[in-house]
């Protein structure tokens, strides 16, 4: 079964901080996408980052970084000096078969 | 380029009563998938259309129906409403089936509210 576990549901900064967001995943492909998506309070999930399975490199843009592990099944994503506006919830998702699984997604705050 | 589109946004109905829900994907964007949002469940796959057919659904019941037309709208019907059907249904397009790559981009959802 697919599968896409996001731990913390709730992880609150003060601006300036790092924040790690961990999400591990199931799955029984060998070829697959994981994804990160942020969702402001609008409600639009904005699309982060897409990562093959066959491409273990890391990604920094910006501020955002991220780390994929294939032998831990892990996609975790780091936020650098946080700020306000990356007040969201982050979901984590795992294309199967023809949908996207999503995490639970976690919810970080980012206070002044 | 518009992104995709959804109306309403936001909408109240009563149980048993029936709802339409509609959505523009990006121009060029063959692909439109649905999916409800809700706290409980998370984010959960609808369906998909591709080129005006259902190419995939998932585990709802009948009452949850969709199409799109040949200009790549989308609508999606649910009748005979619950109070668990309160949710945010979001609507994403992309230029392929999402079964491929699945990078979608949503819109802004439209908030469901059954009495």
């Amino acid at each position: 079964a697919q599968k896409v576990t996001q731990a913390q549901t709730e992880i609150s900064v003060v601006e300036k901080e790092d924040v790690t967001l961990d999400c591990v995943y199931e799955t029984r492909d060998t070829t697959y996408y994981l994804f990160w998506y942020k969702q402001p309070p609008s409600g639009e999930l904005v699309f982060l980052i897409r990562r093959n399975s066959f491409d273990e490199q890391n990604e920094i843009s910006g501020r955002y970084s991220w780390n994929f592990q294939k032998s831990t099944s892990s996609f975790n994503f780091t936020i650098t000096a946080s700020q306000v506006v990356d007040s969201a919830v982050y979901f984590c998702a795992l294309t199967n078969d023809y949908k996207l699984s999503f995490g639970a997604g976690t919810t970080v705050t980012v206070r002044a | 380029k518009a992104g995709v589109t959804q109306t309403p946004r936001y909408l109240i109905k009563t149980r048993g009563q029936q709802v339409t829900l509609s959505c523009s994907p990006i121009s060029g964007h063959r692909s439109v998938s649905w999916y409800q949002q809700t706290p409980g469940q998370g984010l959960q796959f609808l369906f998909e259309y591709f080129s005006e057919t259902q190419r995939n659904k998932g585990n709802f019941p009948g009452r949850f129906s969709g199409r799109q037309f040949s200009n790549s709208r989308s609508e999606m019907n649910v009748s005979t409403l619950e109070l668990g059907d309160s949710a945010l249904y979001l609507c994403a397009s992309s230029e392929t089936s999402a079964a491929n790559t699945g990078e979608l981009f949503f819109g802004e959802g439209s908030r469901l509210t059954v009495l």
